[in-house]
């Protein structure tokens, strides 16, 4: 089985501090995703890599950037973090080799209150 | 754009009974649609992945069918259990925008009751 774990279920910060969250999958996924979900609005898509120390933006980019070094691990940074920056955080991974039909697995998610 | 609708945003049904999730999208340019289970507080679980070309995929008690001219896919559940409350998403990926951008439904809340 696929597993994607995130280092952290829940997380306080204060606004203004900068917020690493950490993403690693075991089934050695080219692609890696993260995305923010919020009650009314859904899952939406910050940014995505399918490959080492390749990255590409998706829907909602502001006030984030990622880092893969790694083709296990995918982090997800917020510079400075804000209120509005309060979510649950998901990270998923795929398979490239035919991945417009691989499923997408989820880590558990991280719940991330910023004050 | 492509616009991913559940309806109902909720259901309570009682235990045993076979019920239908519905799901329906804009662009019926897609690669495939796939149905995820949330429990509260949890990520999200693949159930289906249902291909274009494909008309229904099945799994235990589950059976997704997927009718991309008309937009809509259905996740059946027959004999409902407690066990299976949780939320239900579905998520289709569209062929345009590179083909990694899934698009997502808010989805329905189930509830099965004793």
């Amino acid at each position: 089985d696929v597993k994607v774990t995130q280092s952290s279920r829940y997380l306080v910060k204060r606004t203004g501090e900068k917020v690493f969250l950490e993403c690693v999958q075991d089934m050695d996924h080219e692609n890696m995703f993260w995305y923010r979900q919020d009650p009314g609005l859904g899952l939406r898509l910050i940014y995505f890599s399918y490959d080492v120390k390749m990255k590409e933006k998706g829907d909602i980019p502001e006030g984030y950037s990622v880092s893969r070094e790694k083709k296990e691990r995918f982090s997800l940074i917020l510079e400075s973090a804000s209120t509005n920056q309060t979510s649950m955080y998901l990270c998923a991974s795929s398979l490239l080799e035919g991945s417009y039909n691989s499923p997408l697995h989820f880590g558990n998610g991280t719940r991330l209150t910023v004050t | 754009k492509q616009e991913v609708t559940q309806i109902p945003a909720a259901l309570s049904v009682p235990e045993g009974e076979n019920l239908v999730l519905n799901c329906s999208f804009t662009d019926s340019a897609i690669y495939n649609l796939q149905w995820f289970r949330q429990d509260p507080g949890k990520g999200l679980t693949s159930l289906l992945l249902i291909q274009s070309s494909q008309r229904e995929q099945t799994s235990g008690r589950l059976n997704a069918s997927l009718d991309k001219s008309s937009g809509r896919s259905t996740l059946y559940i027959a004999a409902s259990q407690p066990g299976d409350s949780a939320t239900y998403l579905c998520a289709v990926r569209p062929v345009t925008g590179g083909g990694n951008k899934l698009t997502f439904g808010t989805g329905t809340q189930l509830k099965v009751e004793l």
